[in-house]
């Protein structure tokens, strides 16, 4: 299995609040990616990664930030968060670009938002 | 913009039994396209994928898949299934011209015994 780690796996925080979830890879993998998984919406992209300190934004970015100041690293983080953010999240990593059967995934955070 | 399309939330199928899960993409350029398993609990993991040459192809745990250009489809089948088959499944797209690949809403197959 790759190298990932999420953490933490479980996460309960109240409206408002920050939030960072961390993922960690041992692949040194260049690209990273966060997904949200939500019923009814299946997994949507939210920001990624091509390299230390180069994010882009996905499908769903508003009220994410995210930072990769490390290869091995990359951290989501909501900055106020809220109801709607309640959902399980997960990380992703790849040697190149674009190509699915090279992505591998972490074992997601559910993160609920009271 | 590419989107995709599983046509069923839920699949219910008896053990032993053939069961065909579909998937329906747009794109304008051409596209590789994958399937993905989550297992409960679990993250995705590939089934299986197509990118290039023979339409027809094969994956993990006796999966199979059919490329179809000309009616945009990407559907997922196995002759018989198992229980321990049950699962979240997840279509999923990425154009020649891009880096991201877009996901379909999943297709819970339940297999009872």
């Amino acid at each position: 299995d790759a190298g990932i780690t999420q953490s933490p796996r479980h996460k309960v925080t109240e409206t408002g609040t920050p939030v960072t979830l961390r993922c960690h890879q041992t692949e040194n993998h260049r690209y990273m990616y966060w997904y949200r998984q939500d019923p009814g919406h299946g997994l949507r992209l939210i920001h990624y990664s091509y390299g230390v300190k180069d994010t882009d934004k996905g499908e769903v970015s508003d009220g994410y930030s995210v930072s990769r100041s490390k290869t091995e690293d990359f951290l989501l983080t909501l900055e106020s968060a809220t109801s709607s953010q309640t959902s399980v999240y997960f990380c992703a990593i790849s040697e190149e670009a674009g190509l699915g059967e090279k992505l591998f995934f972490g074992s997601g955070t559910q993160l609920s938002v009271l | 913009a590419q989107s995709v399309t599983q046509l069923d939330s839920q699949v219910p199928v008896f053990e032993e039994a053939p069961v065909e899960l579909r998937c329906n993409y747009s794109s304008s350029v051409s596209v590789y396209l994958f399937w993905y398993v989550q297992y409960p609990n679990q993250g995705l993991q590939l089934l299986l994928k197509y990118l290039s040459g023979s339409t027809l192809v094969k994956g993990i745990n006796g999966f199979e898949a059919e490329f179809n250009k000309s009616q945009t489809s990407f559907h997922l089948r196995k002759p018989s299934v198992h229980i321990s088959d049950t699962a979240e499944y997840f279509c999923a797209v990425v154009s020649y011209n891009t880096d991201k690949l877009i996901f379909g809403t999943g297709t819970r197959l339940q297999v009872f015994p």
